[in-house]
């Protein structure tokens, strides 16, 4: 079954810090892989995309993700976590699904730091 | 920049009743979707439309429907409420149906059904 995972409910990190926010996934094909941000009863937000190419993106907000096919992993990343950061986070990829491509969600990882 | 309005931003209905959220996505954004977000829970998907024509379903309801009209905009109509019909609703858009597209998400419209 198709599926994206991020194993961590909620991530607690102190400001200044280096934050990572996991995702692994299992699909068929080539996946396209997304973070989105969501901030307190708002919308969620683009912050960046893997679709071919390099394997480092870079995004909104100075996080940065990196693809790795052979652990199926595209955890986000920043290197200074900020008091402002905080807010649930969402992987989604989508896959081959016979002429289509389905989008999956994971279930959201609520990130807090900390002054 | 424009960014995808929808409307009402609240909304408070009782049981068996009928409701309407709109969704007007970014200018030149031909695609759109409903996404239904329980509290703590990852958005589910509901429906998608491209140039007017449904391109997706997912878990929507039979007592639900939607549409996208000519100038692009979308409704979705939700009928027979029920107390588990609460939940925040969000539209996105994107520029085309392509899956390498991300997808531009509105503020949500709170429906609470008492």
């Amino acid at each position: 079954a198709q599926s994206v995972a991020q194993p961590e409910d909620q991530v607690n990190v102190a400001e200044g810090n280096p934050l990572t926010v996991k995702c692994t996934y299992s699909v068929s094909g080539n996946p396209y892989l997304f973070w989105y941000v969501q901030y307190p009863n708002r919308g969620l937000q683009f912050l960046l995309k893997y679709i071919t190419g390099d394997n480092l993106v870079k995004g909104s907000y100075g996080f940065e993700a990196e693809f790795n096919k052979s652990q199926t992993s595209f955890h986000l990343k920043k290197p200074s976590a900020l008091v402002s950061d905080s807010a649930l986070y969402f992987c989604a990829v989508t896959y081959n699904a016979g002429n289509n491509r389905k989008l999956i969600w994971g279930l959201g990882t609520s990130l807090a730091v900390n002054p | 920049a424009a960014g995808v309005i929808q409307s009402p931003r609240h909304l408070i209905k009782e049981k068996r009743e009928t409701a309407t959220l709109k969704c007007y996505p970014i200018p030149r954004h031909d695609t759109v979707y409903w996404y239904q977000q329980g509290p703590g829970q990852d958005p589910q998907f509901l429906i998608s439309f491209y140039e007017k024509m449904q391109s997706d379903k997912g878990s929507i309801p039979d007592r639900f429907s939607a549409q996208q009209f000519s100038d692009y905009h979308s409704e979705l109509n939700m009928s027979s409420l029920e107390l588990g019909d609460s939940a925040l609703y969000f539209c996105a858009s994107s520029l085309g149906q392509s899956s390498s597209y991300e997808q531009y998400f509105g503020p949500g419209t709170r429906l609470t059904v008492t």
